[in-house]
């Protein structure tokens, strides 16, 4: 079945250090793939999402890419601050015969910025 | 624009008893709907979802239930609440539309004592 791996956290950076928060996926078909960021005792909220392969996700100076030859979609940034500290997660679309529409997450990984 | 509220934000509830969680989505029609359970410093699993009125799956056997009583509102139930049942519940939508994202609300803390 379809699935997300991500890397282990925590992940812990001085402010304005690169961000680099690793994510691959196994999947049949063509699916869309999402990062969620979820700051504490919060919802998710979606960060950025790419449909197709090559496609660029960015939003809020994170970015990542649909790269389709090495299933991956890493989440990437030039300099974090303290407020990006939180929990991400990856996603994929996991589109059912049926038309329903399910996001398989991975596991989330935790970033700690600190000052 | 579209919003989802959930209710109430925080829980605290004796073995036992019994829980209703509700969730409304404002702003559109016919979403779908879903119940996540995040367990604490884990991920996410779904728990139930409603693509319409009256229509709701189940993606694990446990002792919650799920209904959907109106278009835009999705209710989260259990008669008798184990300990194990604590966690962070998370409601979402998404439009009918494939390989669209979820939105999700801030959230019910649940704390079974």
């Amino acid at each position: 079945g379809n699935s997300v791996t991500q890397m282990e956290g925590p992940v812990t950076l001085s402010e304005e250090a690169f961000l680099t928060i690793n994510c691959t996926y196994t999947a049949t078909g063509y699916p869309s793939l999402f990062w969620y960021v979820q700051y504490p005792g919060e919802g998710l909220q979606l960060l950025l999402k790419a449909t197709k392969a090559d496609d660029k996700g960015s939003n809020k100076g994170f970015e990542a890419t649909y790269r389709k030859e090495t299933t991956s979609f890493h989440l990437e940034k030039g300099s974090v601050q303290v407020s990006d500290s939180a929990v991400y997660f990856c996603a994929l679309s996991d589109r059912r015969n049926t038309g329903f529409q399910k996001l398989v997450f991975g596991t989330g990984t935790r970033l700690l910025v600190s000052p | 624009s579209q919003t989802i509220h959930q209710w109430p934000a925080t829980l605290v509830q004796p073995v036992g008893s019994p829980l209703s969680l509700e969730c409304t989505v404002e702003g559109t029609s016919n979403p779908n709907l879903y119940w996540y359970r995040q367990a604490a410093g884990r991920g996410l699993q779904l728990l139930f979802y409603s693509v319409g009125i009256g229509q709701i799956s189940s993606e694990v056997p446990q002792n919650l239930s799920a209904s959907r009583p109106q278009d835009r509102q999705f209710i989260l139930s259990s008669k008798k609440l184990l300990l194990s049942d604590s966690g962070f519940y998370l409601c979402a939508w998404s439009t009918e539309a494939g390989n669209q994202p979820q939105h999700f609300g801030d959230g019910t803390r649940l704390s079974i004592l």
